[in-house]
């Protein structure tokens, strides 16, 4: 059964970029999406952005300008990059696998990471 | 975007008890509405997908009907383990994907 466990610090200074690891273990990356997505009191359940297990790329619009998400297939790792960050920031990441077929069915533990100087 | 709204936002029942409910979405989905299940200090957890179809390993008293823009989720009979919060998530592919407030399911 797959498992996902996100990686990072806990704490980002306000303008610096937050950046965390997802490690992907007892599954295939193949035919898959592998998302980012947080949850905050203020904001709730807010998807980040995903990638195809073959690169492709797609971003929530409102997060578009400060988000990178890549993949290291090689070490079983996705990640995010988040950049300008905010307060607003401020939330429980969590990482996912997201097949075509149904939506997100496998989830990471999260990783609490606030922002503040 | 397209907004989906959960009712109610908390919802007090005893064990044995049937619960329902409601997710509508400011646009059609047609299908493509999940459900979710939150405990505390853990991850959201997949109970459906497409509306209607239980994902394995979720227990049968789960179900979800629905489609268009009005969707429900019905636990037939409330267990102990299912005390928790419950998220609609639409997932419409020319829209990024977004998710109701939430239902907070507690103890009458």
């Amino acid at each position: 059964q797959v498992q996902l466990q996100e990686s990072g610090p806990g704490l980002v200074k306000p303008s610096e970029t937050l950046s965390l690891t997802c490690t992907v273990s007892g599954g295939s990356f193949t035919n898959y999406y592998w998302s980012w997505l947080r949850q905050s009191p203020a904001k709730g359940l807010e998807w980040i952005g995903n990638i195809y297990y073959r690169g492709t790329t797609n971003y929530n619009p409102y997060l578009k300008t400060r988000v990178s998400i890549s993949l290291d297939t090689s070490k079983n790792q996705f990640s995010l990059k988040l950049s300008s960050v905010t307060a607003a920031d401020t939330a429980v990441y969590y990482c996912a696998r997201y097949p075509p077929t149904t939506t997100f069915d496998s989830w990471g533990q999260g990783v609490l990471v606030t922002v503040s100087s | 975007d397209i907004q989906v709204t959960q009712s109610p936002s908390i919802l007090s029942a005893s064990v044995g008890d049937r619960v329902t409910i409601t997710c509508r979405a400011s646009q059609s989905l047609g299908s493509y509405l999940a459900w979710y299940q939150q405990k505390p200090g853990k991850a959201p957890h997949l109970l459906i997908y497409k509306a209607s179809s239980l994902q394995s390993g979720v227990p049968s008293r789960f179900s979800g009907s629905g489609s268009g823009t009005e969707f429900t989720l019905t636990i037939s009979s409330l267990q102990p383990d299912d005390f928790a919060t419950y998220y609609c998530q639409q997932y419409n592919s020319y829209s990024p994907t977004t998710f109701g407030q939430g239902t907070k399911v507690e103890f009458k």
